[in-house]
Order: C-alpha cells, then sequence, then structure tokens
C-alpha cells in the first residue's frame, strides 16, 4: 500500500527521556516535513527536508532533531522530554519542494509526556 | 510572515445543508491554497486546492472560491451528509517558500442527520 507511514503510532514517556519517531514514504516524494499538531488542533510546520537536505526550520528548541537517512525517510528525535511536547506529530512528504505541491500527511504520532 | 484566519471554528448544518468556511491571507505573494479535511483521530487529507491563477474550481459537492483582491478563499460544500463531518483547515504557501504550508486554525464542522 503506498502511503507515508510512521512509527510508532502512540508514545508515552516520562519527562526528560529521549525518544525518536520515524517516518517513511514510498510515494519516490522528494521532500518530507514534520508538523506538530496541538491540543488546540493546530497545525504547524517544524521541519522539511528535500533530498535529505534541511530547507526548512522553524522556530523548534535545539532539542528537535530531524535526521533523513535518504529521501524516503525522515525521522525525529526529541531530546530532554518537557510537558509541552505532548502533541501529535504528521509527518508529511511531497513530490517537489515548490508551493504548489500536494503534501501527503502520515497517520501522525501521538506523544504523551507524563 | 503569512497569517491565515479560519471562520468560524465550529460550523453545525443540518444534513442536506450546504457549509460555508472562510479563510482570509495575509501575505499578497501567497498562490496555493489547500483544503484538509481531518476526522476524528486520522490524519489531515487533501480534498480540493486552488492556485492563485483560478477563480473558483469544483469537484463534485464541493467548491473553493479565491478573492485574490480581498486575500480570501472559501469552501463550500453543498448536499452536507453526516460523513462530512469533521475538522477542516485551510493553508496558504507562496512560491519560494519552499512548501511551508501555513494553516488555519480549523472549523469543525457537524452535520447532524
Amino acid at each position: 500500500d503506498t502511503a507515508v507511514s510512521q512509527t510508532p503510532k502512540y508514545l508515552v514517556t516520562q519527562m526528560g527521556n529521549d525518544k525518536s519517531i520515524k517516518c517513511e514514504q514510498n510515494l519516490g516524494h522528494d521532500t518530507m516535513y514534520w508538523y506538530k499538531q496541538d491540543s488546540k488542533k493546530f497545525l504547524k510546520i517544524m521541519f522539511s527536508y528535500n533530498n535529505k537536505e534541511l530547507i526548512i526550520n522553524e522556530t523548534v528548541p535545539n532539542r528537535f532533531s530531524p535526521k533523513s537517512p535518504d529521501k524516503a525517510h525522515l525521522n525525529l528525535h526529541i531530546n530532554s522530554l518537557e510537558l509541552g511536547d505532548s502533541a501529535v506529530y504528521f509527518c508529511a512528504s511531497s513530490y517537489g519542494q515548490g508551493a504548489t505541491d500536494t503534501q501527503y500527511f502520515g497517520p501522525g504520532t501521538r506523544l504523551t509526556v507524563l | 510572515g503569512e497569517n491565515v484566519e479560519q471562520h468560524p471554528s465550529t460550523l453545525s448544518v443540518q444534513e442536506g445543508d450546504s457549509a460555508v468556511i472562510k479563510c482570509t491571507y495575509s501575505d499578497s505573494a501567497s498562490n496555493y491554497f489547500p483544503w484538509y479535511k481531518q476526522e476524528l483521530g486520522k490524519r489531515p487529507q487533501l480534498i480540493i486546492d486552488i492556485r492563485s491563477n483560478v477563480g473558483e474550481k469544483k469537484d463534485q459537492r464541493i467548491a473553493v472560491t479565491l478573492n485574490k483582491t480581498a486575500k480570501h478563499f472559501s469552501l463550500h460544500i453543498t448536499e452536507t451528509q453526516p460523513e462530512d463531518s469533521a475538522v477542516y483547515f485551510c493553508a496558504a504557501s507562496k512560491r519560494g517558500s519552499q512548501g511551508n504550508l501555513i494553516f488555519g486554525k480549523g472549523t469543525k464542522l457537524s452535520v447532524k442527520p
């Protein structure tokens, strides 16, 4: 099934821990993104990568570090988790990095920090 | 930077009625306006989009209109059905932004049978 996939779907952890979320797309897209959706459903872009190169880095704490081993994968590592990091994190991908390229979203990872 | 305002935040309609959701944007250079539907616990999915060289686009019961002068665009859903119930997000991006989509805060649409 062609899609954008993420693991894990749910992640519950204690404050101060380090965790990673993985994303893979088999759509042959060149660009991948991470979005954060907070408890009020607000969707905000965090990062985007084009062919393994970082192209968008919004105002995100340094504790968040994306890594793209190849253009089909974009992982998100979070250090020293805080309560405010609790959210749903969506990965997305698009064919190019143009403003009009449709972005396809993964199923999301619900992160709960206790 | 770009700012996208979306109204209303909640909308309740009877099945069969029409629903209209409106968005305004601040950056006149924005040229791409997608609409996403997000069902409870699911991913946002693109339902329709419009580019700045077009004033209106239709796809069955869904239509989007764009007024570049006024910097606003709207989603119109006709003959609403209970399965249209979801949160709808508008977004905007501009040439050179490298896919930086700025989202509105969403509209929760409830269609009552």
